[in-house]
């Protein structure tokens, strides 16, 4: 339960904010995700970075703005946001991002549940 | 792009019943099929997943199989417990091997 970690849990922000989630993983993994979960669209992927690479970008707006300064920590930055962005930001890991026996097994956080007024 | 068709979106079912869920995938690259099961409040946990050099796999009360040739898979709960109240999302990997791709999700109702 405590492999990956994510802060804040809960966030209330205005349109007008600049506010960073931060996750980190303690399993030693090379690839880190970031989701969107919401009751209209459960687990939509957003980011994907490899050894602190970016490698998946799914057609999110510019005012979601990750950043991966090592492998073992994922930032999403958020500013501007609308109401619709309000949802269960979900962050995972896995061993790595393709390939082998166990190296796709994604191991999720908590998540961080934002409010947007 | 992949995509992952999941049904059905509820599931109610009665303690010691069995329990069925299936997905569709679009790409007949994906080679890997997980299952995550979260519960109110939680984090997505994964259950049990397949690779797509086996057919069936199954872990106690779970099991999963695979037709590629279809492109579907199905997770079954047997002997079902109010423990097993969840949503369950299945995933496929995508073309790339970089990421999965989530179905919408079932939410399984055991009542006792």
């Amino acid at each position: 339960e405590t492999g990956v970690t994510q802060t804040p849990r809960h966030l209330v922000m205005g349109m007008t904010n600049k506010k960073s989630l931060k996750c980190e993983q303690h399993l030693g993994h090379n690839a880190m995700y970031w989701y969107k979960q919401s009751a209209k669209k459960p687990l939509e992927l957003m980011f994907v970075y490899s050894l602190e690479e970016r490698v998946e970008n799914n057609s999110v707006p510019s005012r979601f703005s990750p950043e991966c300064p090592n492998s073992s920590h994922l930032f999403l930055h958020l500013h501007t946001l609308q109401p619709e962005d309000s949802a269960l930001y979900l962050c995972a890991s896995s061993q790595d991002v393709a390939g082998g026996a166990v190296g796709q097994t994604q191991y999720f956080g908590p998540g961080t549940r934002l409010l947007v007024l | 792009g992949e995509n992952v068709e999941q049904h059905p979106s509820t599931l109610s079912v009665q303690e010691g019943d069995s329990a069925v869920i299936k997905c569709t995938y679009s790409d007949s690259a994906s080679n890997y099929f997980p299952w995550y099961k979260q519960e109110l409040g939680k984090r997505p946990q994964l259950i049990i997943d397949i690779r797509s050099n086996v057919g069936e796999k199954k872990d106690q009360r779970i099991a999963v199989t695979l037709n590629k040739t279809a492109k579907h898979f199905s997770l079954h709960i047997t002997e079902t417990q109010p423990e097993d109240s969840a949503v369950y999302f299945c995933a496929a990997s995508t073309q790339a091997g970089t990421a999965l791709i989530f179905g919408k999700g079932t939410t399984l109702s055991v009542s006792s």
